[in-house]
């Protein structure tokens, strides 16, 4: 079955620190990968996607996530992050053309000012 | 522009009760997207549109739940005999035909007293 798998459910950073959040997925075939995020009060919206081509795709605010398919892994990463940062971080995955989406758990980073 | 809405934001009804929810996609956009969220999960897909026409429903939960979308804009969801454990946010997300990179509405919170 389709699943997706985020390794922490709770995350606490002080700022500038790095942040390394995990998503590993189990899916057939070719896949399409997502980071969404959800701010304090907001609506979830994309923070990052990889279709094809270059495995490390960059998405807004200094985020970057890099797809390693012999891993079935897509790991979100910051180099260093701000208070702002602190929302709800969302792995998804869909399977080649299809449009049916799987997400994780959730993890919610808290970074201390 | 305006983005998808849904109504109402929040709902209350007991148990046994019918509900409609309401979803607003982006306008242009072919796809439509319910997700239900339940209390510290992600968001776990119900069921999918491309134009009028359900695509995939391999979501709902069983045969209380329903969704149309009859000119192909506009969708419903409809739950019947409504139980406690239906309680959730119910999300509803657009996109183009093409591109499967979702936007989100705020979602509305279903409380089944």
């Amino acid at each position: 079955a389709q699943s997706v798998s985020q390794h922490n459910h709770h995350v606490i950073l002080s700022e500038a620190a790095s942040l390394e959040l995990g998503c590993n997925y189990s899916y057939g075939g070719t896949v399409n990968l997502f980071w969404y995020v959800q701010y304090p009060g907001q609506h979830l919206q994309l923070l990052l996607k990889y279709f094809s081509g270059d495995p490390l795709v960059k998405g807004i605010k200094g985020f970057e996530a890099e797809f390693i398919k012999s891993k079935f892994s897509f790991n979100l990463r910051k180099p260093s992050v701000q208070w702002s940062d602190t929302a709800e971080y969302f792995c998804a995955v869909n399977g080649g053309g299809g449009f049916k989406t799987i997400f994780g758990a959730g993890t919610r980073l808290f970074v201390k000012a | 522009g305006a983005g998808v809405s849904q109504t109402p934001s929040n709902k209350v009804t007991e148990k046994g009760k019918y509900v409609e929810l309401r979803c607003d996609p982006i306008s242009g956009h072919t796809a439509l997207y319910w997700y239900r969220q339940s209390l510290g999960q992600g968001p776990e897909f119900l069921i999918y549109f491309q134009g009028t026409g359900a695509a995939d429903d391999s979501g709902l939960p069983n045969d209380r739940f329903f969704a149309v979308r009859p000119e192909g804009s506009v969708s419903t969801l409809k739950i019947q005999r409504t139980e406690r454990g239906d309680s959730a946010v119910y999300l509803c997300a657009s996109s183009t035909q093409t591109r499967n990179e979702q936007f989100f509405g705020p979602g509305t919170r279903l409380t089944v007293l």
